[in-house]
């Protein structure tokens, strides 16, 4: 079957920086989305990887590793307002998306 | 603003009762999709539409119909509702590229009961 694993919850600092992980299993891949989703609102998307290393855009970065099958979105200089949830999701090899649970990302002053 | 529109926001709705969600986008995407969100669960696809005309089974269909009749508009039908229809419904649209990012409407919270 097709598995995308990231944490359920996450609580980091105001200011700080903080990692958050997906690993995947699935029938192939063509590409890895994030997307943030604040709490009552609709996901909007962060970033996309295709090819292995990191892309870096402002705050938020984010790394793929296809041989690993390992992704994470990294977040620095965290802001009060960047509490949301973070979603993963894979193509597969029909192009199908593929979505990860979420990340719920706390934030404390 | 361009972008996407679901309605209604919010709907209680009694078992068995039929119910149209309503979803428009003035993007002038080609592809339109239907997910559902439940707690503890990823987004999960019901129906597709790659273009006017079409439409596709996604992961979760059963109970759903979907109709495209034009680009701006694909509004979902829940024929007969059950209580584990009860969920967060979000339309979204891309330009169908596979690399595209999709575009999602604020989302129907619906409660069948």
């Amino acid at each position: 079957g097709q598995n995308i694993d990231q944490p359920t919850e996450m609580t980091a600092t105001e200011g700080a920086i903080v990692q958050i992980n997906c690993t995947y299993q699935t029938s192939g891949f063509n590409g890895l989305f994030w997307y943030q989703q604040h709490a009552g609102e609709a996901p909007t998307f962060l970033s996309y990887n295709v090819l292995d290393g990191l892309e870096e855009k402002g705050r938020f970065s984010s790394f793929l590793s296809r041989s690993k099958g390992y992704s994470y979105l990294l977040l620095k200089e965290l802001q009060m307002k960047d509490s949301a949830s973070y979603l993963c999701a894979v193509l597969d090899s029909n192009y199908q998306l593929i979505w990860g649970a979420g990340t719920k990302l706390i934030i404390k002053p | 603003i361009a972008g996407i529109t679901q309605a209604p926001t919010s709907q209680i709705l009694a078992a068995g009762r039929r119910m149209t969600l309503r979803c428009t986008q003035d993007m002038r995407h080609n592809a339109m999709y239907w997910y559902r969100q439940d707690l503890g669960l990823g987004l999960r696809l019901i129906h597709y539409s790659n273009t006017a005309g079409t439409t596709g089974k996604g992961e979760v269909p059963d109970g759903y119909s979907v109709s495209r009749a034009n680009t701006d508009d694909f509004p979902l039908t829940l024929a007969s509702a059950v209580p584990s229809q009860t969920s967060v419904y979000f339309c979204a649209s891309s330009d169908g590229q596979h690399n595209s990012p999709l575009h999602f409407g604020n989302g129907t919270r619906l409660t069948v009961t």
